[in-house]
């Protein structure tokens, strides 16, 4: 059972236009949601994140959206840059019960930006 | 600052060999250890992780065991490799405890399976 849902396995857009990058999460006991971005053959690497207490958290050209009513986050990534493509990774932050967090990921988007 | 190692980068191994990939992080003190695979466009697969030497969590029944002998110090093995351990493996780390539970990632290991 997927809790962290990106149905979009893959996006296109052109350079300088808007990127919308899409996950869904199904547990309501989250309470923190986090952005990786990931190269091919690299690690991924934070992004942003958003506090599940939020609706609205913005980064230089990132900015992460939280319906917390709908269960549903959003990554907008403008104006977009070549240097963006890369897989994007939503995860979702969970405190188990022996007091440590836990990342919940989504299967990723991959974005590709074109010039 | 902290820094998270991974070695091999890449690995070519034979179907029924064995395997050790190892992770050490730097700067940082009894912090959480990640090990994830990802298998061929697919997502990240948790496999094991540890809060503490010797304590370690398996997310999933597999062919592969983690070990942690130091603080930060976290070993990926397998006695026989199988085809589908083939992946990039990933080691990770996190602070001990509370926060955003952010995690940091090595730069990963390439392993195919022959």
């Amino acid at each position: 059972d997927q809790q962290v849902k990106q149905n979009s396995p893959s996006l296109s857009v052109q350079e300088g236009r808007i990127s919308i990058l899409n996950c869904d999460y199904t547990n309501s006991m989250f309470d923190y949601f986090l952005w990786y971005k990931k190269y091919p053959a690299e690690g991924p690497t934070f992004l942003i994140s958003i506090s599940s207490i939020k609706d609205k958290n913005e980064d230089g050209r990132f900015t992460v959206f939280l319906n917390k009513s709908a269960k549903h986050l959003s990554l907008h990534i403008v104006p977009s840059q070549p240097g963006d493509s890369a897989v994007y990774f939503c995860a979702a932050s969970l405190l188990n019960a022996g007091n440590n967090r836990k990342l919940i990921w989504g299967l990723g988007t991959s974005l590709a930006v074109n010039p | 600052s902290q820094t998270i190692h991974q070695w091999p980068a890449t690995l070519v191994q034979p179907v029924g060999s064995p395997l050790s990939l190892e992770c050490t992080v730097e700067g940082t003190s009894n912090p959480n250890l990640y090990w994830y695979r990802q298998a061929a466009g697919r997502g990240l697969q948790l496999l094991f992780y540890s809060v503490g030497i010797g304590q370690i969590s398996s997310e999933v029944p597999q062919n592969l065991s983690a070990s942690r002998p130091q603080d930060r110090q976290f070993i990926l093995s397998s006695k026989k490799l199988l085809l589908s351990d083939s992946g990039f493996y990933l080691c990770a780390w996190s602070f001990r405890g509370g926060g955003v539970g952010e995690q940091f990632f090595g730069p990963g290991t390439r392993l195919t399976v022959l």
